[in-house]
């Protein structure tokens, strides 16, 4: 069965550096691959999707790149800041159907 | 839009308790799906609907475990009985065709004693 690997360790940034979260993920690659924040207490909230035929993709201070030869997406966050700080979910979503599959997610603090 | 809406936002309960989640969906939203979160097993995908009838129902974990969606503006998630094993935060979120951006309501946390 597929299976999604994000980093298990909590990642701890100075603010103003560039944070980067890995997914990687085994077997055939997903048609969209997608970026969720998930705050305490609250349900997640989408931040970019990026397709199988795209390489990379950005929104303001974030930049999500796919690649599919190594099974592995990256996820940035440019001049960061403590307001960043929050869970990170990778998810894979097929072209069969709509059913994705979320990553453990990986915690992110930005120290001021 | 007031996006996904959940309720209740909190539900304690007895074991053995009928417990039943409810879900509107965004207007205009053809999927609906049901999520289950735990610290040990993370987000997990229940049962997911299209145009209000069931498409995959594989993650719903045993038959104590019920879906249902009479139309496209409400959902509901059904345990009985329920199990202190139960207790996570149960989560609805809904889209648009097949593009796979998701909106996720706010979450129900279930305790089950």
């Amino acid at each position: 069965s597929q299976k999604i690997e994000q980093n298990s360790e909590a990642l701890n940034i100075q603010e103003g550096k560039t944070a980067t979260l890995t997914c990687n993920y085994t077997n055939y690659s997903p048609a969209y691959l997608q970026w969720y924040r998930q705050d305490p207490g609250r349900g997640p909230v989408f931040l970019l999707l990026i397709r199988e035929n795209e390489k990379e993709k950005r929104k303001e201070r974030l930049k999500v790149t796919f690649d599919t030869t190594l099974k592995q997406s990256l996820f940035h966050i440019t001049a960061s800041q403590p307001a960043d700080s929050a869970t990170y979910l990778c998810a894979l979503t097929y072209s069969s159907a709509s059913k994705i599959i979320f990553g453990s997610g990986t915690r992110l603090s930005i120290r001021p | 839009d007031a996006g996904v809406i959940q309720s209740p936002r909190h539900e304690v309960t007895e074991m053995g308790q009928e417990v039943t989640l409810r879900c509107k969906p965004i207007s205009g939203h053809d999927y609906l799906f049901w999520y289950r979160q735990t610290m040990m097993r993370g987000l997990e995908l229940l049962i997911y609907f299209n145009n209000n009838v069931p498409i995959d129902d594989s993650g719903m974990p045993e038959d104590r475990f019920s879906a249902k969606m009479p139309n496209a503006s409400f959902s509901t998630l059904k345990i009985q009985p329920s199990e202190p094993r139960d207790s996570a935060v149960y989560f609805c979120a809904s889209s648009r065709g097949t593009s796979g951006k998701q909106f996720f309501g706010p979450g129900t946390r279930l305790t089950v004693l």
